[in-house]
């Protein structure tokens, strides 16, 4: 157990839809990660937040955004949703915000877009 | 940019022998990791390497920084059946963490 939570496990949706994706992180980490993995291919790098901020963008369509709270849990917003935006997408987290201490992932989210 | 190649994309082995995986970046980094992705699975953190030239051991996993900190690899000695799945590499510049493709490895008995 990573000690990093993904909610929910599962999303079925249709095209054109928005949905929001949620990520705990580890107990006192700070740095926030989204990954978005396709069928078998890497982790696109998203976004990353530190402590509330945002700290890195990656490939992130502008469709999509996200947010760490001041509990510092985070959202994954994803609106106008097409098919090719099924994917596992993940969380990670980490204590540092500079790459230098490893990141923890959870157990993803799959979405599924009909 | 900075970007980070990881070799072969995909690995097929047969069971008690050994392979290695590369991962090469194009700038120097200030430390590399290891993560493992089972099939169905998420990535697991393995190790994190940050001193030139340094040599860690995991059971049959040996895995190495190269002396300009811009190549690592990844060895595996008698390779098992739990050894399936995707290693990534993940190397660090300038406060920023880029993964590689990843190494696919399927094991045959």
């Amino acid at each position: 157990d990573s000690g990093v939570t993904q909610t929910p496990k599962h999303l079925i949706t249709a095209t054109g839809q928005r949905v929001t994706l949620r990520c705990s992180p580890r107990s006192g980490d700070l740095s926030v990660y989204w990954y978005q993995q396709s069928l078998d291919q890497g982790l696109q790098f998203l976004i990353q937040y530190y402590n509330g901020e945002e700290r890195a963008k990656g490939n992130i369509l502008e469709r999509f955004s996200a947010q760490q709270f001041p509990d510092l849990h985070s959202e994954l917003n994803l609106s106008s949703l097409e098919l090719g935006d099924s994917a596992l997408y993940f969380c990670a987290s980490s204590w540092t915000n500079t790459g230098d201490s490893p990141l923890h992932f959870g157990n993803g989210t799959r979405l599924t877009v009909t | 940019g900075q970007q980070v190649m990881q070799i072969p994309q995909y690995q097929h082995v047969q069971e008690g022998e050994d392979f290695t995986t590369y991962c090469n970046s194009s700038t120097t980094l200030s430390n590399i990791q290891w993560y493992k992705q089972r099939p169905g699975g998420h990535p697991v953190f393995l190790i994190q390497l940050v001193k030139s030239g340094e040599v860690k051991k995991q059971k049959r996993l040996t895995f190495q920084f190269g002396e300009a900190k811009k190549n690592s690899s990844l060895h595996i000695t008698a390779t098992q059946t739990t050894d399936v799945g995707t290693y990534f590499c993940a190397g660090s510049s300038w406060g920023k963490l880029q993964f590689g493709a990843g190494t696919q490895v399927v094991v045959t008995p």
